[in-house]
């Protein structure tokens, strides 16, 4: 199975403020790379997918990078609604493997 | 809109086993698989398996092979997860999701 490194496991940030989440995978996985977002009391929603391609709906100050093995999630201008936890997953191959999540707080 | 809506939060005692559901609306239900997928409490996302709705083809995690059955319903739109042989450790939210989209997750609580 790929295994999924997602770091910072916890970050804390001011609104206005940009931040980068890295995930690794255990080998190549090209760019099949999601980006997930969860929040209590809403479903989990999908931010990216093939490691940058904005889902429909998602702000642009959301971006995500890379390929192979490394990748980023870039939030630019931090708005109050994107204090949450984010996900990543390879969607490369089965089984379909997640990272540990990365808290974003208020600073 | 696409939506997926699964069923209420269950207490089973082990050894039981749990039928949950996720019935889909909003789109063409045989177009799609549905994947499910586990979290245990502050851990993160654990894929179980998926089913074409279309077929009945399944895949399943290595890891939940004898423990999950993924069906569907074709006339009511709605896919069924049941565990089996259930421990302390299938305590968890259970959450069935699109390509897009999730559901709103099941908790599933094993005590006796």
């Amino acid at each position: 199975d790929v295994q999924m490194t997602q770091s910072p496991s916890y970050l804390a940030a001011s609104p206005g403020e940009s931040v980068s989440i890295s995930c690794k995978a255990s080998k190549s996985i090209n760019t099949y790379l999601a980006w997930y977002q969860e929040k209590p009391g809403k479903t989990n929603k999908l931010l990216i997918y093939s490691g940058s391609t904005l889902q429909s709906g998602t702000p642009s100050r959301f971006s995500g990078s890379g390929s192979g093995t490394d990748f980023t999630l870039t939030i630019r201008s931090l708005e109050p609604e994107d204090f949450a936890v984010y996900y990543c997953q390879q969607h490369n191959e089965y089984p379909l493997t997640f990272g540990s999540g990365t808290k974003l707080e208020i600073k | 809109q696409v939506k997926l809506l699964q069923s209420g939060a269950a207490l089973v005692k082990p050894g039981d086993s749990v039928k949950m559901s996720c019935k889909a609306s909003g789109y063409t239900f045989t177009d799609y698989i549905i994947h499910w997928v586990k979290q245990s409490h502050g851990k993160s996302l654990e894929w179980i398996g998926y089913i074409n709705p279309y077929s009945g083809g399944t895949n399943y995690n290595e890891k939940f092979k004898s423990k999950a059955t993924l069906t569907v319903d074709k006339s009511s739109s709605t896919a069924y997860m049941e565990f089996s042989r259930l421990t302390s450790e299938d305590s968890a939210i259970y959450y069935c999701a699109r390509d897009n989209s999730w559901g709103q997750g099941t908790l599933v609580t094993v005590s006796s």
